[in-house]
């Protein structure tokens, strides 16, 4: 079956380290990869995606993510965390019926001073 | 940001009582979604439009209809709601059919029902 995890539930780091969230997922054929972002009382925005060529993309707000098909994972990273990178980080695939996503259940970001 | 206003923001409502929670784009997108988020089960898909009149179920739709009379919205309702429907809904939409295509949300819903 289909799915998406995100292996590690909640992370802190401290504003200015680097970050790497896990996104690993199950699917058969080529996957189209999303990353969405959410900080509290908003809704989700898409922080980049993955559909085909370069494995390695770039997004807003200082992101990119790598996709390692050998390891069925398009992890999330940022060098440098700023303060304002606090939210929750949400993985999706698009796969088969394409008008269905499917979510992994998110990764809460906290960043300590 | 994609033009996408959802209404209430905020609604307190009583166990047996309808709801209807509206989603309003400015994109005229064709594909528009509703999504309940709750702690531990991440977002879950409710109902989906591809077109006016054109709609169908998503993975937890039981308890809950939907309209599409006008491009720009999409309506949701409980017909009599349950304390289990307490949620955070959250309308998307999409451009083109397509896996490769992202999802554009709005500022969600955040429903209690007492």
């Amino acid at each position: 079956a289909q799915s998406v995890t995100q292996p590690d539930i909640h992370i802190t780091v401290s504003e200015g380290a680097s970050l790497e969230l896990r996104c690993n997922y199950s699917y058969g054929a080529t996957p189209y990869l999303f990353w969405y972002v959410q900080s509290p009382g908003q809704g989700l925005q898409l922080l980049l995606k993955y559909f085909s060529g370069d494995t390695l993309v770039q997004g807003i707000k200082g992101f990119e993510a790598e996709f390692k098909r050998s390891q069925s994972s398009f992890n999330l990273r940022k060098p440098s965390v700023h303060w304002s990178d606090a939210a929750e980080y949400f993985c999706a695939v698009g796969a088969g019926n394409n008008r269905k996503l499917i979510w992994g259940l998110g990764t809460s970001l906290a960043v300590n001073p | 940001d994609a033009g996408i206003t959802q209404s209430p923001r905020h609604k307190v409502t009583e166990t047996g009582t309808p709801v209807t929670l509206r989603c309003h784009q400015t994109e005229n997108h064709r594909y528009m979604y509703w999504y309940r988020q709750d702690p531990g089960h991440g977002l879950r898909l409710i109902h989906y439009s591809y077109g006016v009149k054109d709609t169908d179920k998503g993975e937890v739709s039981d308890g809950y209809s939907v309209s599409r009379s006008k491009t720009e919205d999409f309506l949701l309702t409980l017909e009599s709601a349950t304390s289990s429907q307490t949620s955070v809904y959250f309308c998307a939409i999409r451009e083109v059919q397509g896996s490769n295509s992202p999802l554009h949300f709005g500022n969600g819903t955040r429903l209690t029902v007492t």
